[in-house]
Parts: structure tokens; C-alpha cells; sequence
């Protein structure tokens, strides 16, 4: 019954390093969402895609891009990991023209940059 | 400035006893409104959202939300606390503005339950 896949619960990485993290969702929404979560700071949005190849920068793009090829599948990319991006990351989806039933999450992956 | 509040960061209660999380929203016009739950090491599960109409809204796990447009307010009670609802809680809106399709979170409250 899983809905949205991230592809890797605990990562681990060195500085410098070229990250990816993916996130699946079998739900055909057009929507989908990275976020970052810290201690004390919530969710902060990272980037958005309302549709395949298409994507919107949300509150903290910096040091990230992101990746949409497919409807079902977007990607959050670290091009060169610091230790200031060590987070739980939090991808999400949803269908574009109603919020009927909110956003869907995935069960997070926690990067660790060292 | 456009924002929703979750004045409370912790939160400790003892089990059997009633919770209340608050949640403030400052928007023009009502926005949908939305409580998640986050269990350690997961991502969020929703527990309940409004949109319109009856202004208490019942939800999974036991929770209720109370709207309350003349205080702009959206908080999340349950009547009998479990130790399994130790958790963070999040309050969200979609404002307006954004179509009503795009997310505003709070800070979030952390639930801690003593036996």
C-alpha cells in the first residue's frame, strides 16, 4: 500500500560528494515537493514540479537542483554535499487542482554529510 | 506577513488526559486547513482537514479539529491521550492565494506523553 517511495531511508556521504535522492509516487498526481526538516525549523521547501519537467524553486534552493523526467518520479540533487545539508529530507506529491486529500508523504531519508 | 502559527514547540501530557495543540493562521480569506502527525522517523500522515461547513472535524486516531474563523484559529484536541500519540504534530494551510493547492506548514509541536 506504499504511495510515495524514497528510494533510501538512512545516507551517509562526504563532503563534496554528487547526491541523489528519489522519490517515487504510484498516485498519478502532477504535484510533487522536497522538503528539508530540521530541529526547530519545520519543513522548508526546497523545489516543486507541478508537471513532468517543469519546476518551481521553493524557500531554500540553494545547493540543490532537482529533476523531473517522468510524472511519477523526482529526483533532489546535492551537487556537492556540505555538512550544512546534513537533514531529514521529506518528499511529497499531490494532485494539482485539488487538495481533497492534502499531500502525500514519504517515510524521509536522513543524509548525514561528513 | 502571511503565516501559520503553532505557539506550543513541546508539549507533555500524561496518558488518559485530554490535548489540545494549538494552530493560528493569518490569511485574508479562509484558507483550507490541515493537521499532520509525524511518529519518529516517519514522514507525515494527515489526520484531518477542513474545507468548509461543519466547523468540527473528526479525524483518524481518535482526533477532532476545532475551526474557529473569528480567531483564526484551527487546533487539534483529542479527549484521552495515548502513549502511542507521542509525536510531532504540524498544522497547514493552503491559503487562497496559492489556488488552494499548495501547502503552508507550522513549525510543528512536539507531543510528549508520560505514563
Amino acid at each position: 500500500d506504499v504511495k510515495v517511495t524514497q528510494s533510501s531511508r538512512y545516507l551517509v556521504k562526504r563532503t563534496g560528494e554528487k547526491v541523489f535522492l528519489e522519490c517515487v509516487q504510484d498516485m498519478d498526481h502532477e504535484n510533487m515537493f522536497w522538503y528539508r526538516q530540521d530541529p526547530g525549523l519545520g519543513l522548508r521547501l526546497i523545489y516543486f514540479s507541478y508537471d513532468v519537467k517543469m519546476k518551481e524553486k521553493g524557500d531554500i534552493p540553494e545547493g540543490y537542483s532537482v529533476s523531473r523526467e517522468k510524472k511519477e518520479r523526482f529526483s533532489l540533487i546535492l551537487e556537492s554535499a556540505s555538512t550544512n545539508q546534513t537533514s531529514m529530507y521529506l518528499c511529497a506529491s499531490s494532485f494539482r487542482t485539488t487538495l481533497a486529500d492534502g499531500y502525500t508523504f514519504g517515510s524521509g531519508t536522513r543524509l548525514t554529510v561528513v | 506577513a502571511q503565516s501559520v502559527t503553532q505557539p506550543d514547540i513541546h508539549i507533555t501530557v500524561s496518558e488518559g488526559a485530554s490535548l489540545e495543540l494549538r494552530c493560528n493562521y493569518s490569511y485574508g480569506a479562509t484558507p483550507y486547513l490541515f493537521w499532520y502527525v509525524q511518529s519518529p522517523g516517519q514522514g507525515l500522515q494527515l489526520l484531518l482537514k477542513y474545507f468548509s461547513g461543519d466547523t468540527l472535524v473528526q479525524g483518524i486516531k481518535g482526533f477532532e479539529a476545532e475551526f474557529k474563523r473569528s480567531q483564526s484559529s484551527f487546533n487539534l484536541r483529542k479527549p484521552s491521550v495515548h502513549w502511542s500519540d507521542a509525536a510531532e504534530y504540524f498544522c497547514a494551510v493552503a491559503p487562497f492565494s496559492g489556488g488552494y493547492n499548495k501547502l503552508i506548514f507550522g513549525a510543528g509541536t512536539r507531543l510528549a506523553v508520560h505514563p
